[in-house]
C-alpha cells in the first residue's frame, strides 16, 4: 500500500471546520484513501473513505485532488469531542491484503 | 445493533503467565482482524480471519501466539507464556465481506494487556 504523510499535530477553534491534510503522492489507481480516529482509550473510529470522488457522511467530508495525490478531511463544526488522533491510510481494493496500516496520524485538539 | 465488543477491558498478569483474550465481532460479519498498540509504537495489524479460515496472520509476533476461531464466530487470542514486550492494547475489528472491492472494517474497544 501507498504511504501516508499528515502532519503530526494541529489545533481547531470550536465550533469551526477542521481542515485535516494528507499527502499520498504514490497512490495508485485501485487505491482508495480511509480515514479513521481514536479517540483517547477507544477503540480506532471509521469515518469515511473514497476513491476519486469526493465523499460526505454524517461525520465529515473527504476532498480528494483530481490527482489524487493528497486528500483533506473536513470535519465541518468541530466540538470538544473531535480531540483525537486522525488517520490517513490508504488501502488496495481487488486483491487479499485486507489489513489497515496505520501511520503516527495527526493528533487534533479541538479548543473551546 | 451491537457493536464489536472484548473481553475483557483490562487484563494484568505475571510473565510467564498465559492470558486469553476473546472478541465478538459484529453478526453478520465474516471478517475478524486482530490489532494492537505496544507502548509508543503505531497499532500494527496482527492477523485476519475470514470465518474460521486464517487469511492473513503474516502480522503475528511469534508461536506465543495462538489466535482461533472456531465456527466462525467470535475469536480468541491466546498469549502463552506472556512477556514483558507483550504489554499493550490489543483491538478487534470486523467487517462485512468486501463489496466493490473494499470493506469497512469497525473497532472494537479494545483490550489493554499489561504483563508484570
Amino acid at each position: 500500500d501507498a504511504k501516508t504523510t499528515q502532519p503530526t499535530s494541529m489545533d481547531c477553534a470550536e465550533g469551526r471546520a477542521a481542515n485535516l491534510p494528507c499527502n499520498h503522492s504514490t497512490i495508485s489507481g485501485n487505491e482508495y484513501v480511509y480515514w479513521y480516529r481514536q479517540i483517547h482509550s477507544q477503540g480506532p473510529q471509521y469515518i469515511i473513505h473514497g476513491l476519486k470522488n469526493n465523499e460526505t457522511n454524517e461525520m465529515a467530508s473527504l476532498i480528494i485532488t483530481e490527482d489524487r495525490k493528497s486528500s483533506t478531511l473536513i470535519l465541518p463544526h468541530a466540538t470538544l469531542r473531535d480531540t483525537a488522533v486522525y488517520y490517513c491510510i490508504v488501502r488496495v481494493a481487488g486483491t487479499n491484503d485486507y489489513k489497515l496500516s496505520f501511520g503516527a496520524g495527526t493528533t487534533v485538539t479541538v479548543r473551546a | 445493533e451491537a457493536g464489536v465488543t472484548q473481553f475483557p477491558s483490562h487484563s494484568v498478569i505475571e510473565k510467564g503467565q498465559t492470558v486469553t483474550l476473546r472478541c465478538d465481532p459484529i453478526s453478520g460479519h465474516d471478517n475478524l482482524y486482530w490489532y494492537r498498540r505496544v507502548m509508543g509504537k503505531e497499532i500494527k495489524f496482527l492477523l485476519h480471519f475470514v470465518k474460521e479460515s486464517k487469511q492473513d496472520e503474516s502480522g503475528m509476533p511469534n508461536n506465543r501466539f495462538l489466535a482461533e476461531r472456531t465456527g466462525g464466530t467470535y475469536s480468541t487470542l491466546k498469549v502463552q507464556p506472556a512477556e514483558l514486550e507483550d504489554s499493550g492494547v490489543y483491538f478487534c475489528a470486523s467487517s462485512q465481506v468486501r463489496t466493490r472491492g473494499t470493506d469497512t472494517q469497525y473497532f472494537g474497544p479494545g483490550t489493554r494487556l499489561t504483563v508484570l
